[in-house]
């Protein structure tokens, strides 16, 4: 069973950077076709896609958050970490990891597990 | 970037009802297309991908179709447990993208 939880701090001040966690189990980073992402969700609005990673160490980010995002893993210890510099009160969300299933063949790829999420407040 | 727009943003059903929600890709994304169900406060979870591939475990009376840039989420016999916000996302290309979602409520 694939379960992943989200860590971090859930209180920032505007201008520091954000570093969350992403613990996973039943899975493993190493495996082809196996990815992780980080999406958001502002109170009350829609998700948003913010970054992923592959075993493969291919990274991909959201255009609009490139420059203040960074994703890394750590296969070994089972994790990835998002960290996003500058904060501001707009990044106020809960932050969701996701398991990325990946078919190699069909390039068909959806989140088809998720963390429970970690509500994060920009705020002085 | 490609922008899916999901309608409508809201609608009120009851149980047993037949739910059909609509999702627009702004170009031809073929089948890449996955729907996600999220119940107040809890995490979303995938329904179906691919456009019409049923996720383990998710009951029958959901279907999706479509291809290219119309693709539709059916919701059959509707339950008590089905009100919640529904999300199409694109994984034809990045940015991965999300429509805004349809709350489903009572």
């Amino acid at each position: 069973q694939i379960t992943l939880k989200e860590s971090g701090p859930t209180l920032v001040k505007p201008t520091q950077t954000l570093t969350l966690t992403c613990t996973f189990s039943g899975h493993s980073l190493s495996t082809p076709g196996v990815g992780v992402g980080w999406i958001r969700q502002p109170p009350g609005k829609a998700l948003e896609w913010l970054a992923l990673i592959y075993w493969n160490d291919d990274e991909h980010y959201s255009p609009s958050l490139r420059n203040r995002l960074t994703i890394t893993k750590d296969t070994s210890k089972s994790q990835v970490f998002l960290t996003m510099t500058t904060v501001d009160p707009v990044d106020t969300a809960t932050y969701y990891c996701a398991h990325i299933h990946y078919d190699i063949l069909s390039a068909f790829y959806f989140f088809d597990y998720w963390g429970q999420g970690i509500l994060v407040t920009v705020s002085s | 970037d490609i922008q899916m727009t999901q309608s409508p943003s809201s609608l009120s059903a009851s149980v047993g009802d037949r739910v059909t929600i609509t999702c627009r890709a702004s170009q031809s994304i073929k089948t890449y297309v996955n729907w996600y169900q999220q119940r107040p406060g809890k995490a979303p979870r995938l329904l179906i991908f691919a456009a019409s591939t049923l996720m383990h475990g998710v009951p029958s009376r959901f279907s999706g179709s479509g291809s290219g840039t119309d693709f539709t989420l059916t919701i059959s016999n509707l339950q008590p447990e089905d009100f919640a916000t529904y999300y199409c996302q694109q994984s034809f290309g990045t940015p991965l993208t999300f429509a805004g979602g349809t709350n489903v409520e009572i």
